[in-house]
């Protein structure tokens, strides 16, 4: 069974931030939140995590709702190159629990 | 950052023979690794995970006499695709976990495997 559902396409302007909705309606109090990202032909990049609170790095915002159950990955500035597959995966991180990848969400982000 | 090297990045072999994709974790020590299996417009399928001094354990579904994994010490795990068909041909990724960095995965940059 799917963990999240995210949706399939989304495009977004460049320079405009790019809002990517995840839902985890099932997840569990121990579990993370994780987003990657993957470009085509290459191996998956990992972007920002988080439990409850939001987070922010150098690449991206991460919003959890209260109740735990959705969340967004906000890229504030998109470029070209942010044109990928987003990975919305929730995760107990350890040793020998396995992270399983979705659908994901194809992001296009245009001129 | 943590960096995981897979070698080769691609590979183009006749239908029969075997194929090494390396898996290398080039500066930490990763306690387990897993490969995954992309095929085109899809996204990643878990093969197989492989601790360190110990046999693999396999998904349902993924022939583990047709898929060697060997992962001989904390920094190498390597997948062989032995008897290659076409149907093998797909993206080859691996990850690698460590539980004192963030994140604790870290992938590889996958193999691209073409079987004619």
């Amino acid at each position: 069974d799917a963990k999240t559902t995210q949706p399939t396409s989304m495009d977004c302007a460049e320079g405009r931030a790019a809002n990517l909705p995840c839902n985890h309606s099932t997840i569990s109090g121990n579990e993370y939140v994780y987003w990657y990202r993957q470009i085509h032909s290459q191996g998956p990049q990992y972007i920002i995590h988080g439990l409850k609170n939001n987070e922010t790095n150098e690449m991206a915002s991460l919003i959890i709702t209260e109740d735990r159950k959705s969340s967004t990955l906000i890229l504030p500035h998109a470029t070209l190159r942010d044109t990928a597959v987003y990975y919305c995966i929730v995760h107990w991180p350890d040793a020998n629990n396995d992270m399983r990848f979705g659908a994901g969400t194809r992001l296009t982000v245009k001129p | 950052g943590a960096v995981v090297s897979q070698h080769p990045s691609w590979v183009i072999c006749k239908s029969g023979t075997s194929v090494k994709i390396e898996c290398r974790s080039l500066d930490f020590q990763a306690t387990t690794m897993f490969w995954y299996r992309q095929f085109p417009k899809q996204s990643l399928m878990l093969m197989a995970t492989s601790n360190e001094g110990s046999k693999a354990t396999y998904e349902q579904g993924v022939e583990k006499d047709k898929f060697l994994i060997n992962h001989a010490s904390l920094t190498l795990s390597t997948l062989t695709v032995t008897s290659a068909h076409p149907e093998d041909s797909s993206f080859y990724i691996c990850s690698a976990w460590d539980r004192a960095r963030v994140p604790g995965y870290t992938f590889g940059s996958g193999t691209r495997l073409t079987v004619v």
